[in-house]
Order: C-alpha cells, then sequence, then structure tokens
C-alpha cells in the first residue's frame, strides 16, 4: 500500500525551530517529487514547495521561500519541512503529499496530489 | 502566482440533487486542474485530475469539465458521503494554487 506516514503534532513557543517528517512506502521514493501543503486554523489550503527526492531538486512558493526549508534524506525514503524561528502564524495543519506526473499527449506532464499524508498540527503558543 | 476562484463559497443541497461547483483561473491553464475532496478533520483527496479524468477508487458520479480558464465539477446525484469541502488546484505553473474552497452541506 502506498502511503505517507507523518510525525506526530507538535507544541512549540515563538522562537522555537522545528523538523517535521513524512515517510514515504509502498513506492519508489526517489521518482515521485513530495511537497508540503499548509491548511491554517478553518482555513483552505496552501501550497508550500516540493522537492523530489531523486536528485534534492526543491521549489518553493514565493509566499513561503526563506520561511521553511524543505529537504529529504532518500536512504531512509523521508521528507522533511523545517523552521528556524517558529512564529505564532505558522500554527496550523501541515500536510505532505506525492505529485503525481501523467504524460500529455502534445508533451508535458499533469501533475496531481494523488496520495497525502494524515497531516501534521503544529502550535506555537508562548 | 495564478489565482484561482471558486463559486458558490458555500451552497446547501438534499441527497439526489444534481450539485455543480466553478473554478476559475485568473489566466489559461488548458487542462491543469485538480479537484479535491476534504471531510472535516481528513486530509484532502483528489477526485479529478486533468480537469475531466476521474481518480481510480472515486464514484463515477463525480466528473469534471472545462478547459482554459472556467472549469466545472459535478456531482450528479448528491450522497449523504458527499458533504465536504471541494477545492480546485492549478498544476499548470508552480506555484500549484488551490482555490478557496466550497463547502457543500446538508440543506
Amino acid at each position: 500500500e502506498v502511503q505517507l506516514v507523518q510525525s506526530g503534532a507538535e507544541v512549540k513557543k515563538p522562537g522555537e525551530s522545528l523538523k517535521i517528517s513524512c515517510k514515504g512506502s509502498g513506492y519508489s521514493f526517489t521518482s515521485y517529487w513530495i511537497g508540503w501543503v499548509r491548511q491554517m486554523p478553518g482555513k483552505g489550503l496552501e501550497w508550500m514547495g516540493i522537492i523530489y527526492p531523486g536528485d534534492s531538486d526543491t521549489r518553493y512558493s514565493p509566499s513561503f521561500q526563506g520561511q521553511v526549508t524543505i529537504s529529504a534524506d532518500k536512504s531512509i525514503s523521508t521528507a522533511y519541512l523545517q523552521w528556524s524561528s517558529l512564529k505564532a502564524s505558522d500554527t496550523a495543519m501541515y500536510y505532505c503529499v506525492r505529485r503525481k506526473a501523467e504524460g500529455v499527449f502534445s508533451g508535458g506532464y499533469y501533475y496531481y496530489m494523488d496520495v497525502w499524508g494524515k497531516g501534521t498540527t503544529v502550535t506555537v503558543s508562548s | 502566482d495564478i489565482q484561482m476562484t471558486q463559486s458558490p463559497s458555500s451552497l446547501s443541497a438534499s441527497v439526489g440533487d444534481r450539485v455543480t461547483i466553478t473554478c476559475r483561473a485568473s489566466q489559461s491553464i488548458s487542462s491543469y486542474l485538480n479537484w479535491y475532496q476534504q471531510k472535516p478533520g481528513k486530509a484532502p483527496k483528489l477526485l479529478i485530475y486533468a480537469a475531466s479524468s476521474l481518480q481510480s477508487g472515486v464514484p463515477s458520479r463525480f466528473s469534471g469539465s472545462g478547459s482554459g480558464t472556467d472549469f466545472t465539477l459535478t456531482i450528479s446525484s448528491l450522497q449523504p458521503e458527499d458533504f465536504a469541502t471541494y477545492y480546485c488546484q492549478q498544476s499548470y505553473s508552480t506555484p500549484g494554487t488551490f482555490g478557496p474552497g466550497t463547502k457543500v452541506d446538508i440543506k
């Protein structure tokens, strides 16, 4: 079974650092992009960034560039999302996702998030 | 970034109703449009990709259409388990922005 298993809920204080994880199983981890999606309490979905574990190529949304770091360790099929200094506004649910690609006849690929982790709740409060 | 809008933001419907949700992109995205369903306290689930392709395991009452800037998600006969929030997402360019969501609840 293809699945993404995320690390557990975190409660942190402003200014602290944090690294949450997402472990893939049931498929070739290095062959698919892994992304991170934020959902603030009661709000919609926000695309944060993606990483290709095969070569660690990483892309960020401008909204999150410089605010978080996405990384991966392909030897243990795990992707990470980390903060160096948390803010209260980082309080949210964070989902990791597998991004699948399907070829388009005319060239290029359709991308879609076909597998989602259950999410990691991050609470930042003094 | 490409901006995505959805309408309505919420709707009330009855079991058996035909429901249509609209998604609009701020520029042409061809057919690079996905739909997700999210139930309270759960992770989103992929329903439709490439505007009209049904994800494996998703009931055939769900369908998607459109290209360019205007897209629709249709539920042909609403079932009790379909009450949820629905999001569109463009995959034409990075970042793959989502729409704000449409909440479907019970009339």
